[in-house]
């Protein structure tokens, strides 16, 4: 039972340049998130998904697409990369009960844009 | 405007004693509160949580405590062991909302 994976776990972009961070999950969840965590500013939403096919942006979106390919797997896509985007990227899910807040989190793709 | 705030951003403790770290948040409409754990290079993982309908929830050497008239709550570990060392989130929900709020984290250190 993996949980939460994640990849890569580390990339260096160059600005203007594009990537996709994958993100799948093995415990059945329905919901999935993106985060970003940077120095002293904590853990903050990127974009969030409730169930298959659905998404909705969280609290610092511009920049990022996602999709969510199936119940399993959630990708995230910087279209141009931007210095501003350095960052660790924690992808996380959750039962998507509303008994249970508990989300899983990934170990982290950790994102350099020079 | 930080909803979940922990204004100490780092605690060291003695091996032994208790470490008490600290979270305030300010919107009323949050209802359930989650500590995490986070040591370096890998994800946050689940401590424990706590309902608003509750004061005080424990789990071993793990207790969270909610002050909701003071919009305030705790975690005290006791005794603190080397293993805690790492950086301590809390974490809100509000109204069956899903979404979580996350504070900025303290760095625990034990001191062995």
């Amino acid at each position: 039972n993996a949980g939460v994976t994640q990849t890569p776990k580390f990339q260096v972009l160059k600005t203007g340049q594009s990537m996709t961070l994958q993100c799948a999950q093995d415990m059945n969840h329905n919901s999935m998130y993106w985060y970003r965590q940077d120095p002293g500013m904590g853990l903050r939403l990127i974009y969030y998904s409730a169930s298959e096919g659905t998404t909705d942006k969280g609290e610092v979106p511009n920049g990022y697409n996602v999709s969510r390919l199936n119940k399993r797997e959630f990708s995230l896509r910087l279209e141009s990369a931007a210095p501003s985007q350095t960052s660790v990227y924690f992808c996380a899910s959750s039962h998507g009960l509303a008994a249970s807040y508990e989300q899983y989190f990934g170990p982290g793709t950790r994102l350099t844009v020079t | 405007d930080q909803q979940v705030k922990q204004n100490s951003p780092s605690l060291s403790v003695q091996e032994g004693r208790i470490s008490i770290l600290n979270c305030d948040y300010t919107n009323s409409m949050f209802d359930y509160f989650l500590w995490y754990k986070k040591y370096p290079a890998e994800g946050p993982t689940f401590l424990i949580s706590i309902s608003s309908i509750k004061d005080k929830n424990e789990d071993g050497r793990f207790t969270v405590f909610l002050n909701k008239s003071a919009k305030h709550l705790s975690l005290h570990i006791v005794p603190s062991q080397p293993g805690d060392s790492a950086v301590y989130f809390c974490a809100a929900s509000a109204l069956g909302n899903e979404k979580l709020t996350f504070g900025t984290g303290t760095r625990l250190t034990i001191i062995p």
